[in-house]
């Protein structure tokens, strides 16, 4: 049982480059969530998912694209990559209320 | 609009000593409490959580927090701090009702002295 794993750990881009990060979690939850963690900002929301085949926006959508075509998979795009992306990037799942959060990935856009 | 705030940015404590993190939350309704803990480099672990009942809830690690509604707090307590619980915490509430979102404070990070 592995949890929420990401991939990639560590990723640097160039401005304007497009990349997926890759959310999986083996404990068949039904939620979803893709956060940003910045320093002084503590985690927000960028986009979260209800069950398989649906997304929505979170807090800080804009620059970012989802989907959730398999129910233990979440992939969060960046089409055109701004230094603003700079951050670290946390997926969780959800059954119930509680989170469990994958390792995160730490993305550099240069 | 529901907020959370951990007013201690930074925290200096010597092995041994108490501990107390303060949060304050702002929910109209009976809000779902959480603590995580973040060590350096990793993802966040669940602490604690208060949905209702005993206002006072154990969590891993030897940590309790004590949620007090005329106050909006939900401060996160130890009485003898390890080296090891160096980390970053954060706290949390649910907002979104069926969607569980989380609305996280700005954390709060703990450096323990030998």
């Amino acid at each position: 049982n592995a949890g929420v794993t990401q991939t990639p750990k560590f990723r640097v881009l160039k401005t304007g480059q497009s990349m997926t990060l890759l959310c999986a979690q083996d404990m068949n939850h039904e939620y979803m969530y893709w956060y940003r963690q910045d320093p002084g900002m503590g985690l927000r929301l960028i986009h979260y998912s209800v069950g398989e085949g649906t997304t929505a926006k979170g807090e800080v959508p804009d620059g970012y694209n989802v989907s959730r075509l398999k129910k233990q998979n979440f992939l969060l795009g960046l089409e055109s990559a701004a230094p603003s992306q700079t951050s670290v990037y946390f997926c969780a799942s959800s059954y119930g209320t509680s989170q469990y959060f994958g390792p995160g990935t730490r993305l550099t856009v240069t | 609009a529901q907020s959370v705030t951990q007013p201690d940015i930074h925290i200096t404590v010597s092995e041994g000593a108490s501990l107390e993190l303060r949060c304050n939350y702002s929910y109209g309704a009976t809000p779902y409490l959480f603590w995580y803990v973040q060590s350096p480099g990793q993802g966040l672990q669940l602490l604690l959580k208060y949905f209702s009942g005993d206002t006072l809830v154990q969590g891993i690690k030897g940590f309790e927090a004590e949620f007090k509604r005329s106050q909006s707090s939900f401060n996160l307590r130890k009485p003898s701090v390890h080296w090891s619980d160096a980390a970053e915490y954060f706290c949390a509430v649910v907002y979104g009702g069926a969607t569980n979102k989380l609305i996280f404070g700005t954390g709060t990070l703990l450096a323990v002295q030998p």
